[in-house]
């Protein structure tokens, strides 16, 4: 099956620095790659995903970029803010058909004032 | 996105005995399922709640410990049974919508 591995597990920066989470995934077959946001005590959110056909994606301070070859997405967040401070996972998926998606072990992210 | 109600938000339970935690949708949805994290932990999956048939567990869930209903499509339920301390986490149902996964506020399980 298909196993997510996601570096690094805690990761600090300061405000207005950036931050980026890396994934790798092992199923080549994988073709949707989401990212959530779980704040403290809180359902985590998806907050931006990409699908295999594409190779970065943009949301404001977000962006997603995928390389299919070297099976690794990541996850970067521009200007950091206070508020961006949560558990990041990632997970990969292939849609279609019965889709479960594969969880990595998160990352931690704290944007120190 | 689908809306998802799950409640208890929170509980205290003794061990040995059983909590059901509902989940309810504002939309009809095929996929259902349900997810166990461990304090600090990633999200793992228990098991997808079929509607009209068996729920599908994953390695390591049983059905006698996690028995699971989904009587129609907008709504599941999962059973925690027997509990003892080791199943303190939190629990929480997810949808599929459009292609994407979203999840319920979960249920924080403490069992003393």
């Amino acid at each position: 099956g298909e196993n997510v591995e996601q570096h690094p597990s805690t990761l600090s920066v300061q405000e207005g620095d950036s931050a980026v989470i890396k994934c790798t995934y092992s199923d080549s077959a994988s073709n949707y790659f989401p990212w959530y946001k779980q704040e403290l005590g809180k359902r985590p959110q998806l907050i931006i995903d990409i699908r295999s056909n594409v190779g970065e994606k943009k949301d404001q301070r977000i962006a997603v970029t995928l390389n299919k070859t070297a099976k690794h997405f990541s996850l970067h967040i521009t200007e950091t803010q206070p508020e961006d401070s949560a558990v990041y996972f990632c997970a990969a998926s292939t849609s279609g058909g019965s889709y479960i998606p594969t969880f990595g072990r998160g990352t931690s992210l704290i944007v120190h004032p | 996105s689908a809306v998802i109600s799950q409640k208890p938000s929170r509980d205290i339970c003794q061990r040995g005995t059983s909590l059901t935690i509902q989940c309810q949708v504002d939309s009809q949805v095929t996929m259902m399922f349900w997810y166990r994290q461990q304090p600090g932990q990633s999200l793992t999956l228990i098991a997808t709640a079929n509607q009209g048939s068996e729920a599908t567990y994953e390695s390591g869930f049983v059905i006698d410990k996690f028995p699971i209903s989904r009587p129609n499509l907008t709504f599941s339920t999962l059973t925690v049974s027997n509990m003892s301390p080791e199943d303190s986490s939190i629990y929480l149902c997810s949808v599929e919508w459009e292609g994407k996964l979203f999840f319920g506020s979960g249920t924080q399980l403490s069992v003393l």
